[in-house]
């Protein structure tokens, strides 16, 4: 109930294209969903989130799209680039104004966006 | 820009020793996390405190772990005891209304 899965473990995309990271949960009291970037060896900085109210949620070039029905959330990275090399981690946790809210991380995305 | 700083950046340490772990969250934040992420895995929620006081933690949160807020700064993770699988890298986090903030951890290398 608590776990959140994602995929592919990894991705190889060419400078431009679209990378794409799914990930899907169980419990249906999360409502807020993350997604953050790491680098190696730096903590994890927050992409852009969104709640279940919305379908989608677009920053610049970061889109999440949201289907709460089948419990998926995805990641869209529009015209990738070298620099957004990084391992993704989606997440989900019950609502931000619980003051608990502990994020159940999925597993994370190693992207590399070759030049 | 606010960020939220640990310390040290790596601590070696031997088995069944002491170590605390530091952090200093964004100012204005109320809300204080601690995440580890043995290498190569996802990042695992520890504890949360708020109000000076624990409000939810893991199963990984055992008797050998505490937290601490010791000043208005500061916001502390000891191990009492430390054993080999606690090797990995220690985040802390801050949060004041949504999004949660991490640091950039600490690497904690248990031999």
């Amino acid at each position: 109930q608590q776990q959140v899965k994602q995929s592919p473990q990894s991705l190889i995309v060419q400078k431009g294209g679209i990378s794409i990271i799914n990930c899907a949960y169980e419990n249906t009291a999360f409502d807020y969903f993350p997604w953050y970037q790491q680098f190696p060896g730096k903590g994890p900085a927050l992409l852009i989130a969104i709640r279940p109210d919305v379908s989608e949620k677009k920053e610049g070039r970061f889109t999440i799209s949201f289907n709460k029905s089948a419990k998926q959330f995805s990641l869209h990275i529009m015209d990738s680039q070298p620099g957004d090399s990084a391992t993704y981690f989606c997440a989900a946790s019950r609502s931000p104004h619980n003051y608990g809210q502990n994020f159940v991380f999925g597993p994370g995305t190693r992207l590399s966006v070759l030049p | 820009e606010p960020e939220v700083t640990q310390t040290p950046s790596h601590q070696v340490t031997q088995m069944g020793q002491e170590v605390i772990l530091r952090c200093v969250p964004i100012s204005n934040h109320l809300y204080f996390y601690w995440y580890r992420q043995i290498l190569g895995q996802k990042v695992e929620f520890l504890v949360s405190f708020y109000n000076n006081e624990i409000s939810e933690k893991s199963e990984i949160f055992d008797d050998q772990f505490s937290v601490e807020r010791p000043d208005g700064s500061n916001f502390t993770l000891k191990i009492r005891s430390t054993k080999l699988e606690d090797s990995a890298m220690y985040f802390c986090a801050s949060k004041k209304e949504y999004e949660q903030y991490f640091g950039p951890g600490t690497r904690l290398t248990v031999t």
